[in-house]
């Protein structure tokens, strides 16, 4: 299964919006979109997940372009508690492969 | 909902002891379960995948006499690690499938250190 492929890492400052552009140029059809947050010594914590067009929940959004090689998650007005890794997944019942993940580093 | 327990949060033991992970799903059933490993900077490897009923399946280069995975009813998956060694030492995650089929729900992890 191809991994996908995003920034090592971000810097952003609180209050600011914050974007993160995946790159899964291998998805198949059926396959969802998924983002998932990781603290230190935690488990990833799922934020939201999406087929298609636009998906927004209480903490995020979601963008899928029509060909759906690429998402982004966009964060509104970040505080220094989302400093944390996020990783971009397309989720299967089978398996995820975790790539790198994005360092998103917030500062006051 | 979906919320996903694991049992210890972490473990220090000797080296050539077993050490078992207890992964439940507390809120949902769970016919499949994840394992994950991860090393301190890394990302999250996947080790098995653990279906309610039947043999788990291992992912290239894991030892599935090494780790034992039994997942005896929907709620509840173990992972043991047998004859542990220094360089087993790591996080182990798991994580659950929800009803959806589509969205894997992880627990919170397990810190094993092997002396």
């Amino acid at each position: 299964l191809a991994k996908t492929t995003q920034p090592i890492s971000m810097d952003s400052y609180e209050g600011q919006e914050v974007n993160i552009t995946c790159s899964h140029n291998n998805i198949a059809t059926n396959d969802y979109i998924t983002w998932y947050q990781q603290f230190p010594s935690q488990g990833p914590r799922f934020i939201i997940q999406g087929y298609k067009t636009k998906v927004t929940n209480e903490v995020a959004s979601l963008f899928i372009p029509a060909d759906r090689k690429s998402s982004t998650l966009s964060l509104p007005r970040v505080s220094l508690s989302d400093t944390a890794v996020y990783y971009c997944l397309y989720s299967r019942t089978d398996k995820l492969i975790f790539g790198t993940g994005t360092r998103l580093q917030v500062f006051p | 909902g979906a919320v996903v327990s694991q049992h210890p949060s972490w473990v220090i033991c000797k080296s050539g002891t077993s050490v078992k992970i207890e992964c439940r799903s507390l809120d949902f059933q769970a016919t499949t379960m994840f394992w994950y490993r991860q090393f301190p900077k890394q990302s999250l490897m996947l080790m098995a995948t653990s279906n309610e009923g039947s043999k788990a399946t291992y992912e290239q280069g894991v030892e599935k006499d090494k780790f034992l995975i039994n997942h005896a009813s929907l709620t509840l998956s173990t992972l043991t690690v047998t004859s542990a060694h220094p360089e087993d030492s790591s996080f182990y995650i798991c994580s659950a499938l929800g009803g959806d089929q589509e969205t894997q729900y992880f627990g919170p992890g397990t810190r094993l250190l092997v002396l």
